[in-house]
């Protein structure tokens, strides 16, 4: 099984900073890495797949890169509604996992 | 826009069985695989079953191997989970997933979730 291990677990900061948050594997994923983005009491949302594509209709604030093993989402300038927990997923082979998460908080 | 909708959440006791069922608002549902991925109270997300569009290739999570089954009929466009010995460790909020078309291991609907709480 991958293990994906992101960092930090928690991040303090305010709108309009730039952040970025980790995520590594703990074997090569290629491209095949996810980020989503779930909000208190609301199911995930699919912001990157495939390390660097945004999902429809989110914003161009948000990026992601990386290759193999490591991966960054980078949020360019945080707006009030972007504070939430964010998960990476790959999904290079079954089992699929997550990462524990990365809480932004203010 | 596809929606999906799960029912079957609920209360049993440990060793008790409970079956999840995912309604799929599309006239394509035969164009992608489903999954259910779960979190517990507080947790993170883990993903606990996939099927593919013809059901022949079905995957498990060590954690449910053998006491989970996931089943899709196409003609009622439903995905249905049964839990069987469930444990405390299976209390979750389990999200219905759609995986992107013909993309297997990237969710883009999710369901809003059904609650399953296990406890004596």
């Amino acid at each position: 099984e991958i293990v994906l291990t992101q960092s930090p677990a928690t991040l303090s900061l305010s709108p309009g900073e730039r952040v970025t948050l980790s995520c590594r594997a703990s074997q090569s994923v290629a491209e095949y890495l996810n980020w989503y983005q779930q909000k208190t009491g609301q199911p995930p949302r699919l912001l990157i797949y495939d390390t660097s594509n945004r999902a429809a209709g989110v914003p161009a604030r948000f990026s992601g890169s990386g290759s193999g093993t490591d991966f960054t989402l980078t949020v360019s300038s945080l707006e009030p509604e972007d504070f939430a927990i964010y998960y990476c997923q790959h999904r290079d082979s079954w089992p699929y996992t997550f990462g524990q998460g990365t809480k932004l908080q203010i | 826009e596809v929606q999906l909708l799960e029912s079957g959440g609920g209360l049993t006791q440990p060793g008790g069985s409970l079956r999840l069922s995912c309604i799929v608002s599309t006239f394509s549902f035969t164009s992608f695989g489903m999954s259910w991925v779960r979190q517990a109270p507080g947790k993170g997300l883990e993903w606990i079953s996939f099927v593919s569009v013809g059901s022949g290739t079905t995957y498990y999570a060590d954690s449910v191997k053998g006491r989970f089954i996931v089943t899709r009929d196409n003609s009622k466009n439903t995905v249905v989970l049964q839990m069987n010995s469930l444990t405390v460790e299976d209390t979750a909020v389990y999200y219905c997933a759609k995986s992107a078309d013909g993309v297997w291991g990237r969710v883009d609907v999710w369901g809003q979730g059904t609650v399953v709480t296990v406890s004596s």
